[in-house]
C-alpha cells in the first residue's frame, strides 16, 4: 500500500499568513493527489484535484503544486473561514490512501 | 446541486449485520463509480469500497474484503454497503463520496459495541 506522510499534524497561524501544508507519498503517485477541507460535523470539501487543479468555486488563495511522491497545500492568505483540518488523498493506485490530516488553527 | 444522504447508522453488537445506503441526486448517478469511506473516531479516513457504473466491478482494501459488500441500484439513484461480522474497529463515520472524490455526503455514525 502508498503510505501518505502528511505534515504538520498541527498548525497555528495567523489571519493574512501564508500556510503550507505537505503529504510526503510512499512511491510515485504522477499527480493523483487531491486535497480536502473538512470542517467540524461536515463533510469533507474538495479543494484541489490532481495535484494543482482548483475545485470550482473555490477560492483563488487555494493552491497545490507537486508531482511524483511529494506535494503542497498553500494557502496564501488565511482567513477565519480556513479554520478546519486538511488532507491529502492517493488516488494513484489501490487501495486508496489518505494523508492523517492537518488541524489549522487561528493563533 | 449535487447531493448524497446516508442512512441506516446505529448501534450494533460484534458479528452482527448492518447496511447502509446512500441516496443521490443532483447528477446522473449511472454515470459515476462510487465509493465508502469511513473515519474512525479521532482517527485518519480509510477507504472502504468503490464500486463502478455498471456495478460489475468492486474493490475493496484488507481490511473488509470478505465481509463487505458494496452494490447500487441505479434505477433508484442510490448505493449501498452491507456490512457483515462487523468488529468493534469498525465503529466509524462512514460516507459515501462520488468518484473522483469530489463530493461527499454528510456521514453516518455506525458503532459496533456490546
Amino acid at each position: 500500500d502508498i503510505q501518505m506522510t502528511q505534515s504538520p499534524s498541527f498548525l497555528s497561524a495567523s489571519v493574512g499568513d501564508r500556510v503550507t501544508i505537505n503529504c510526503k507519498a510512499s512511491q510515485n503517485i504522477n499527480r493523483y493527489l487531491n486535497w480536502y477541507q473538512q470542517k467540524l460535523g461536515e463533510a469533507p470539501k474538495l479543494l484541489i484535484y490532481n495535484a494543482n487543479s482548483l475545485q470550482t468555486g473555490i477560492p483563488s488563495r487555494f493552491s497545490g503544486s507537486g508531482s511524483g511522491t511529494d506535494f503542497t497545500l498553500t494557502i496564501s492568505s488565511l482567513q477565519p473561514e480556513d479554520v478546519a483540518t486538511y488532507f491529502c488523498l492517493q488516488h494513484n493506485s489501490w487501495p486508496y490512501t489518505f494523508g492523517a490530516g492537518t488541524k489549522l488553527e487561528l493563533k | 446541486e449535487v447531493q448524497l444522504v446516508e442512512s441506516g447508522g446505529g448501534l450494533v453488537q460484534p458479528g452482527r449485520s448492518l447496511k447502509l445506503s446512500c441516496a443521490a441526486s443532483g447528477f446522473t448517478f449511472s454515470n459515476y463509480y462510487m465509493a465508502w469511506v469511513r473515519q474512525a473516531p479521532k482517527k485518519g479516513l480509510e477507504w472502504v469500497a468503490t464500486i463502478s457504473t455498471s456495478g460489475s466491478r468492486t474493490y475493496y482494501p484488507d481490511s473488509v474484503k470478505g465481509r463487505f459488500t458494496i452494490s447500487r441500484d441505479n434505477a433508484k439513484s442510490s448505493l449501498y454497503l452491507q456490512m457483515n461480522s462487523l468488529k468493534s474497529e469498525d465503529t466509524a463515520t462512514y460516507y459515501c463520496a462520488r468518484r473522483p472524490f469530489d463530493y461527499w455526503g454528510q456521514g453516518v455514525m455506525v458503532t459496533v459495541s456490546s
